[in-house]
């Protein structure tokens, strides 16, 4: 069984500002991490991706997520926050094997003020 | 490069019509997925397909079947539509574990 956490529903920066969009998750396997971000009304861009290579992972657009084992972490970072990355962000796993599918958090919304 | 096309993008069906949405993977992808997204909510896993054979299956209706065709792309059936069904469906394929989703067909049942 798999599941994820967005610990934080909704997160609010100032544009310029440090952009922490926080996951935990549990897997019985060895999981793959995920982020995803969803514009209005758009479909989902895959943001980066872990699969227990380089825990620092680098993705688009300046986006970066640390895979953290003992914490069970994989939290999404962004040094300096833009208006375009306003939008939903979902932390996902994956796992299964030959039945390999996701599981989405809830999501998180991130809304960056002028 | 080429990514995971969805048709219809829209459609509005009465209750109790039958819908069929459409997928076509990205070429060479083994694997086809399909989730439904309700307003405000994160995506639901209902179905996959590897190598055109079904599976695993999630929380997909009795109402609702899928299967993938000989050329890959897949057919999502959904019949006796109930206004719950107003979602954004999305279909994602794969290869080696990176799933790549489509735009997403937004189906309203009126």
């Amino acid at each position: 069984a798999q599941s994820v956490t967005q610990l934080d529903s909704h997160v609010s920066v100032s544009e310029g500002t440090p952009v922490l969009l926080r996951c935990n998750y549990s897997s019985s396997y060895s999981p793959s991490l995920f982020w995803y971000v969803q514009h209005p009304n758009k479909g989902l861009q895959l943001l980066l991706k872990y699969t227990s290579a380089a825990t620092l992972v680098k993705g688009i657009n300046g986006f970066e997520a640390e895979f953290k084992k003992s914490e069970t972490s994989f939290h999404l970072t962004k040094p300096s926050a833009h208006m375009s990355d306003a939008a939903e962000y979902f932390c996902v796993v994956g796992s299964g094997g030959s039945n390999y599918k996701l599981t989405f958090g809830k999501g998180t919304l991130l809304t960056v003020n002028p | 490069a080429a990514g995971v096309i969805q048709s219809p993008r829209h459609l509005i069906k009465e209750k109790r019509e039958t819908a069929t949405l459409k997928c076509y993977p990205i070429p060479r992808h083994d694997t086809v997925y399909w989730y439904q997204q309700g307003p405000g909510q994160d995506p639901q896993f209902l179905i996959s397909f590897y190598e055109k054979m079904q599976s695993d299956k999630g929380s997909i209706p009795d109402r609702f079947s899928a299967q993938q065709f000989s050329d890959y792309h897949s057919e999502l059936n959904m019949s006796s539509l109930e206004l719950g069904d107003s979602a954004l469906y999305f279909c994602a394929s794969s290869l080696i574990g990176t799933i790549y989703f489509g735009e997403g067909s937004w189906l309203t049942v009126v």
